[in-house]
């Protein structure tokens, strides 16, 4: 079966403290990876998608790489509008049509 | 504002009613996704559709169901509600089948008590 897990489940840092956030799938024939980011009471706002092992994308403090069993969500120098919970997700080939699969997310807190 | 208009934002209903869900994707895009969102569950795919063709059927319960119109405009009715229904429902929208990076609008939450 499709998985995806997410850990930590939160994390509190301080400003400035970089970390990074895994997520590790279980899927036969990966066909991408996306992560996202929800802030409360809204709706998912999509980040990055990574397609292949070794693969790498940026957005100012985020950073996102690929390996063939997880995939990381490093942030550099958090600020505390980072504040979210972030999550991955995964579409595989016997995934229903184009549907992802979602992880619990990782819900971050950065205070100043 | 993602492009995605979900109506109401909120609802209340009592166990064993029926409510109608409404989601207008944003602008050009075909593809329509529904998830469920709970504590415990995380997000849940129920049901996709592309240009008012069903495509795609996840975890949705026999009671729930959903359709796609003309206009691309979608509609999820869920019935006989239980208590356990309550949650978070997020329609998303993305151009093509190909397309994976969904915008998503800022949900709907249900609360059946």
């Amino acid at each position: 079966e499709d998985q995806v897990t997410q850990s930590p489940e939160a994390l509190r840092l301080q400003e400035g403290e970089s970390s990074s956030l895994n997520c590790s799938y279980t899927v036969s024939g990966l066909r991408g990876l996306f992560w996202y980011r929800q802030d409360p009471g809204k709706g998912p706002e999509f980040l990055f998608t990574l397609y292949s092992a070794g693969e790498e994308k940026e957005k100012e403090r985020l950073k996102a790489t690929l390996t063939k069993k997880e995939s990381f969500l490093h942030i550099t120098a958090p600020k505390p509008e980072d504040s979210a919970t972030y999550l991955c997700a995964v579409h595989a080939p016997n995934q229903a049509g184009t549907a992802l699969i979602f992880g619990k997310g990782t819900t971050l807190s950065v205070s100043s | 504002d993602s492009g995605v208009t979900q109506t109401p934002k909120h609802l209340i209903t009592a166990t064993g009613q029926r409510v109608t869900l409404r989601c207008s994707p944003r602008s050009g895009d075909l593809s329509v996704y529904w998830y469920q969102q709970s504590l415990d569950q995380g997000l849940q795919f129920l049901i996709q559709y592309y240009n008012g063709e069903e495509r795609a059927k996840g975890n949705i319960l026999e009671r729930f169901s959903a359709q796609q119109f003309p206009d691309l405009h979608s509609e999820l009715n869920l019935s006989s509600l239980e208590l356990g229904d309550s949650a978070l429902y997020f329609c998303a929208s993305s151009v093509s089948l190909g397309n994976y990076g969904y915008t998503f609008g800022s949900g709907t939450r249900l609360t059946v008590v």
